[in-house]
């Protein structure tokens, strides 16, 4: 356990529908980070915060995807009007930041879109 | 072996032999260089790092060597162990805080 949590830790969902998962990173971490991960493939990035600025987004972060990190804590991602190609692995990370401070990760959320 | 769509190359060691695992990796401005482990179900964990002025770095049963030549990391495991039946990430990044771009993974299994 890293100390990063994710929920929910699965998702099954129909095409068309909203989803919503949280992440709470390690207290201190004022870097958040969402990647994606599809079978058979390493994460990919999608965005960061720091603090609760969203200070780069992945182009594979479409319209449909919004992040946000309000209070600068813990981090929500929203994608609506889910496809079938959105089914992956939702992998959250954190680190406080600092030179050579590795990034956490949580156990991710698992979604399958029908 | 190569890796096909969605088939990881696998190496299959026995327990107690060592085990190296490769990668390439693709920017040269890259800094830092990390060997990430995962488990069925879980999320990436870190192993071990190695910063790019650096040509090898050790930990407990594990050693990462970085040729900036030839833009090729390593692991290698020592006494490897049931428990390090896992895929390993090598990745990337511009800086140690900057977004991590992983790298295809390899799939390790050790028969006792």
């Amino acid at each position: 356990d890293t100390g990063v949590s994710q929920d929910p830790r699965h998702k099954i969902t129909k095409r068309g529908q909203n989803v919503t998962f949280r992440c709470d990173p390690i207290s201190e971490h004022n870097r958040l980070y969402w990647y994606r991960q599809t079978l058979g493939q390493g994460p990919e990035f999608l965005t960061y915060f720091q603090n609760e600025a969203q200070l780069e987004k992945s182009r594979l972060l479409s319209d449909r995807f919004s992040a946000e990190r309000p209070k600068g804590s813990f981090s929500t991602l929203e994608i609506q009007r889910t496809e079938q190609g959105d089914s992956a692995m939702y992998l959250c990370a954190s680190t406080r930041g600092e030179s050579q401070e590795t990034q956490y990760f949580g156990p991710g959320t698992r979604l399958l879109v029908l | 072996g190569e890796s096909v769509g969605l088939h990881l190359p696998t190496l299959s060691v026995q327990e107690g032999d060592n085990s190296i695992i490769n990668c390439a990796y693709s920017n040269s401005a890259s800094d830092y260089f990390i060997w990430y482990k995962q488990e069925s179900g879980k999320g990436p964990q870190f192993i071990i790092d190695i910063r790019s002025n650096m040509d090898k770095r050790q930990g407990q049963r594990v050693t990462v060597l970085l040729n900036k030549t030839v833009k090729h990391l390593s692991l290698q495991i020592a006494a490897t162990q049931p428990g390090d039946s896992a895929v390993y990430f090598c990745a990337e990044q511009k800086t140690s805080y900057d977004k991590v771009i992983f790298g295809p993974g390899t799939s390790l299994s050790v028969i006792p």
